[in-house]
Protein backbone atom coordinates (compact mmCIF):
# COMPACT_ATOMS: atom_id res chain seq x y z
CA UNK A 1 0.00 0.00 0.00
CA UNK A 2 0.96 3.41 -0.85
CA UNK A 3 1.34 6.73 1.54
CA UNK A 4 2.64 9.78 2.44
CA UNK A 5 3.88 11.43 5.17
CA UNK A 6 3.93 14.89 5.39
CA UNK A 7 6.71 15.64 8.58
CA UNK A 8 5.38 19.55 9.59
CA UNK A 9 2.11 20.53 9.76
CA UNK A 10 3.22 23.92 10.25
CA UNK A 11 6.28 26.15 8.53
CA UNK A 12 7.09 29.81 9.12
CA UNK A 13 9.78 31.31 7.63
CA UNK A 14 10.76 35.03 7.06
CA UNK A 15 10.76 36.62 3.06
CA UNK A 16 13.33 36.00 1.59
CA UNK A 17 14.60 33.52 3.13
CA UNK A 18 14.46 29.46 2.01
CA UNK A 19 12.11 26.98 2.05
CA UNK A 20 11.96 23.16 3.26
CA UNK A 21 8.36 21.35 3.21
CA UNK A 22 8.99 17.84 3.89
CA UNK A 23 7.52 14.69 3.10
CA UNK A 24 8.05 11.35 3.27
CA UNK A 25 6.79 8.41 1.22
CA UNK A 26 6.08 4.36 1.14
CA UNK A 27 5.54 2.64 -2.16
CA UNK A 28 5.58 -0.89 -3.40
CA UNK A 29 5.82 0.09 -6.85
CA UNK A 30 7.92 3.18 -8.89
CA UNK A 31 5.57 6.04 -7.68
CA UNK A 32 4.31 9.29 -8.97
CA UNK A 33 4.70 12.04 -6.76
CA UNK A 34 2.86 15.44 -7.28
CA UNK A 35 2.92 18.46 -4.75
CA UNK A 36 0.07 20.43 -4.89
CA UNK A 37 -0.37 24.10 -3.22
CA UNK A 38 -4.22 25.65 -2.26
CA UNK A 39 -4.24 28.93 -1.46
CA UNK A 40 -6.91 30.44 0.59
CA UNK A 41 -10.74 29.97 -0.56
CA UNK A 42 -9.22 28.65 -3.74
CA UNK A 43 -8.69 25.66 -5.90
CA UNK A 44 -5.99 23.04 -5.43
CA UNK A 45 -2.92 23.56 -7.91
CA UNK A 46 -0.08 21.72 -9.39
CA UNK A 47 3.28 22.81 -8.11
CA UNK A 48 5.01 20.05 -9.76
CA UNK A 49 5.30 16.43 -10.54
CA UNK A 50 7.59 12.97 -11.06
CA UNK A 51 6.87 10.14 -13.08
CA UNK A 52 10.61 8.41 -13.03
CA UNK A 53 12.21 11.19 -15.43
CA UNK A 54 14.73 13.79 -13.76
CA UNK A 55 14.93 13.56 -10.08
CA UNK A 56 14.80 17.01 -9.78
CA UNK A 57 11.68 18.27 -11.06
CA UNK A 58 11.23 22.01 -11.14
CA UNK A 59 7.72 23.62 -10.79
CA UNK A 60 5.84 26.91 -11.14
CA UNK A 61 6.75 30.28 -8.95
CA UNK A 62 10.81 28.81 -8.02
CA UNK A 63 9.80 25.82 -6.33
CA UNK A 64 11.34 22.33 -6.73
CA UNK A 65 11.43 18.96 -5.57
CA UNK A 66 14.28 16.04 -5.31
CA UNK A 67 12.74 12.59 -5.40
CA UNK A 68 15.13 10.67 -3.19
CA UNK A 69 14.26 6.89 -3.60
CA UNK A 70 16.94 5.95 -0.67
CA UNK A 71 15.47 8.44 1.58
CA UNK A 72 11.88 7.88 0.36
CA UNK A 73 11.37 11.02 0.57
CA UNK A 74 10.15 14.34 -2.01
CA UNK A 75 10.86 16.97 -0.19
CA UNK A 76 9.83 20.93 -1.51
CA UNK A 77 12.15 23.48 -1.86
CA UNK A 78 12.37 26.81 -2.77
CA UNK A 79 15.43 29.56 -2.41
CA UNK A 80 14.20 32.79 -1.00
CA UNK A 81 10.02 32.76 0.21
CA UNK A 82 7.83 35.32 -0.78
CA UNK A 83 4.59 36.62 0.74
CA UNK A 84 2.36 35.08 -1.58
CA UNK A 85 3.37 31.77 -1.07
CA UNK A 86 1.47 31.78 2.22
CA UNK A 87 -0.69 28.39 1.62
CA UNK A 88 -1.49 24.78 1.88
CA UNK A 89 1.06 22.54 0.51
CA UNK A 90 -0.23 19.01 -0.14
CA UNK A 91 2.74 15.75 -1.04
CA UNK A 92 0.90 13.25 -3.15
CA UNK A 93 1.87 9.72 -3.86
CA UNK A 94 0.49 7.60 -6.68
CA UNK A 95 1.56 3.94 -8.33
CA UNK A 96 0.13 1.75 -10.62
CA UNK A 97 -1.11 -0.63 -8.07
CA UNK A 98 -3.10 2.10 -7.16
CA UNK A 99 -5.05 2.67 -10.64
CA UNK A 100 -6.13 6.20 -10.88
CA UNK A 101 -6.52 7.60 -7.39
CA UNK A 102 -3.98 10.04 -5.72
CA UNK A 103 -2.88 9.11 -1.86
CA UNK A 104 -2.34 12.82 -0.31
CA UNK A 105 -1.21 13.97 2.36
CA UNK A 106 -2.38 16.05 5.38
CA UNK A 107 -0.88 19.07 4.21
CA UNK A 108 1.31 21.55 5.18
CA UNK A 109 0.26 25.14 6.72
CA UNK A 110 3.73 27.82 5.68
CA UNK A 111 3.50 30.81 7.01
CA UNK A 112 6.00 33.70 5.57
CA UNK A 113 6.26 36.65 7.53
CA UNK A 114 7.95 40.39 6.62
CA UNK B 1 -7.44 27.27 -20.46
CA UNK B 2 -8.33 23.88 -18.03
CA UNK B 3 -11.75 23.68 -16.26
CA UNK B 4 -13.35 22.21 -13.20
CA UNK B 5 -16.46 23.80 -12.16
CA UNK B 6 -18.46 23.34 -9.50
CA UNK B 7 -22.27 24.01 -8.70
CA UNK B 8 -21.97 25.72 -5.51
CA UNK B 9 -19.38 27.47 -3.57
CA UNK B 10 -21.38 26.95 -0.48
CA UNK B 11 -24.17 25.13 0.93
CA UNK B 12 -26.25 24.52 3.47
CA UNK B 13 -28.90 21.71 4.16
CA UNK B 14 -30.32 20.38 7.06
CA UNK B 15 -29.99 16.88 8.55
CA UNK B 16 -31.83 13.72 6.46
CA UNK B 17 -31.76 16.27 3.25
CA UNK B 18 -30.87 14.81 0.44
CA UNK B 19 -28.38 16.62 -1.34
CA UNK B 20 -26.33 16.97 -4.90
CA UNK B 21 -23.15 18.55 -5.43
CA UNK B 22 -22.40 18.85 -9.29
CA UNK B 23 -19.34 18.98 -11.24
CA UNK B 24 -18.68 19.76 -14.91
CA UNK B 25 -15.49 19.67 -16.60
CA UNK B 26 -14.42 20.90 -20.24
CA UNK B 27 -11.29 19.11 -20.75
CA UNK B 28 -13.06 16.05 -22.29
CA UNK B 29 -10.81 14.21 -19.20
CA UNK B 30 -11.89 10.24 -18.60
CA UNK B 31 -11.51 9.73 -15.20
CA UNK B 32 -13.08 12.42 -12.51
CA UNK B 33 -12.58 12.31 -8.40
CA UNK B 34 -14.65 13.37 -5.55
CA UNK B 35 -12.67 14.21 -2.57
CA UNK B 36 -13.62 15.82 0.66
CA UNK B 37 -11.16 17.85 2.64
CA UNK B 38 -10.59 18.49 6.04
CA UNK B 39 -8.64 20.55 8.84
CA UNK B 40 -5.44 18.20 9.66
CA UNK B 41 -6.96 15.12 7.54
CA UNK B 42 -5.96 16.32 4.40
CA UNK B 43 -7.99 15.20 1.35
CA UNK B 44 -9.85 11.96 1.05
CA UNK B 45 -10.99 9.87 -1.95
CA UNK B 46 -14.79 9.12 -1.92
CA UNK B 47 -15.37 7.95 -5.44
CA UNK B 48 -14.04 8.31 -8.58
CA UNK B 49 -15.14 7.40 -11.96
CA UNK B 50 -12.32 6.58 -15.25
CA UNK B 51 -15.78 6.10 -17.56
CA UNK B 52 -19.29 7.15 -17.71
CA UNK B 53 -21.48 4.89 -16.03
CA UNK B 54 -18.13 3.53 -14.27
CA UNK B 55 -17.72 4.14 -10.52
CA UNK B 56 -15.52 2.91 -7.95
CA UNK B 57 -15.51 3.29 -4.28
CA UNK B 58 -12.32 5.13 -2.30
CA UNK B 59 -11.52 5.31 0.87
CA UNK B 60 -14.41 6.89 2.32
CA UNK B 61 -17.64 6.16 0.37
CA UNK B 62 -20.02 5.50 3.14
CA UNK B 63 -23.44 7.18 3.41
CA UNK B 64 -22.31 8.82 -0.48
CA UNK B 65 -23.20 7.72 -3.73
CA UNK B 66 -22.15 8.96 -7.51
CA UNK B 67 -23.52 9.11 -11.06
CA UNK B 68 -22.15 9.89 -14.29
CA UNK B 69 -24.06 9.76 -17.15
CA UNK B 70 -22.40 11.88 -19.38
CA UNK B 71 -18.39 12.12 -19.46
CA UNK B 72 -18.06 15.81 -18.11
CA UNK B 73 -20.53 15.63 -15.46
CA UNK B 74 -20.01 13.70 -11.57
CA UNK B 75 -22.18 13.97 -9.28
CA UNK B 76 -21.56 13.27 -5.62
CA UNK B 77 -25.37 12.55 -4.01
CA UNK B 78 -25.71 12.50 0.01
CA UNK B 79 -28.80 10.50 0.44
CA UNK B 80 -29.40 11.75 4.13
CA UNK B 81 -27.43 14.52 4.92
CA UNK B 82 -25.63 14.13 8.63
CA UNK B 83 -23.62 16.74 10.22
CA UNK B 84 -20.56 14.46 10.43
CA UNK B 85 -20.48 15.20 6.38
CA UNK B 86 -20.35 19.06 6.98
CA UNK B 87 -16.96 19.44 5.00
CA UNK B 88 -14.94 20.96 1.98
CA UNK B 89 -15.83 18.91 -1.34
CA UNK B 90 -13.30 19.16 -4.63
CA UNK B 91 -14.04 17.52 -7.65
CA UNK B 92 -11.17 16.95 -9.81
CA UNK B 93 -10.78 15.02 -13.18
CA UNK B 94 -7.98 13.64 -15.40
CA UNK B 95 -6.56 12.42 -18.39
CA UNK B 96 -6.14 8.36 -18.89
CA UNK B 97 -2.36 8.35 -19.77
CA UNK B 98 0.05 5.06 -20.17
CA UNK B 99 0.71 5.19 -16.80
CA UNK B 100 -2.54 5.80 -15.75
CA UNK B 101 -1.56 8.37 -12.90
CA UNK B 102 -1.77 11.93 -14.49
CA UNK B 103 -2.11 15.52 -13.22
CA UNK B 104 -5.65 16.01 -11.28
CA UNK B 105 -7.20 19.35 -12.27
CA UNK B 106 -9.27 20.49 -9.17
CA UNK B 107 -12.36 22.54 -8.73
CA UNK B 108 -12.78 25.31 -6.69
CA UNK B 109 -14.95 23.73 -3.91
CA UNK B 110 -18.31 23.58 -2.49
CA UNK B 111 -18.03 24.08 1.06
CA UNK B 112 -21.34 22.05 2.86
CA UNK B 113 -23.14 22.86 6.31
CA UNK B 114 -25.20 20.24 7.34
CA UNK B 115 -27.24 21.85 10.58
Amino acid sequence: AQSVTQLDSHVSVSEGTPVLLRCNYSSSYSPSLFWYVQHPNKGLQLLLKYTSAATLVKGINGFEAEFKKSETSFHLTKPSAHMSDAAEYFCVVSDRNSGYALNFGKGTSLLVTP
Amino acid sequence: DVKVTQSSRYLVKRTGEKVFLECVQDMDHENMFWYRQDPGLGLRLIYFSYDVKMKEKGDIPEGYSVSREKKERFSLILESASTNQTSMYLCASSFTSARLVDTQYFGPGTRLTVL
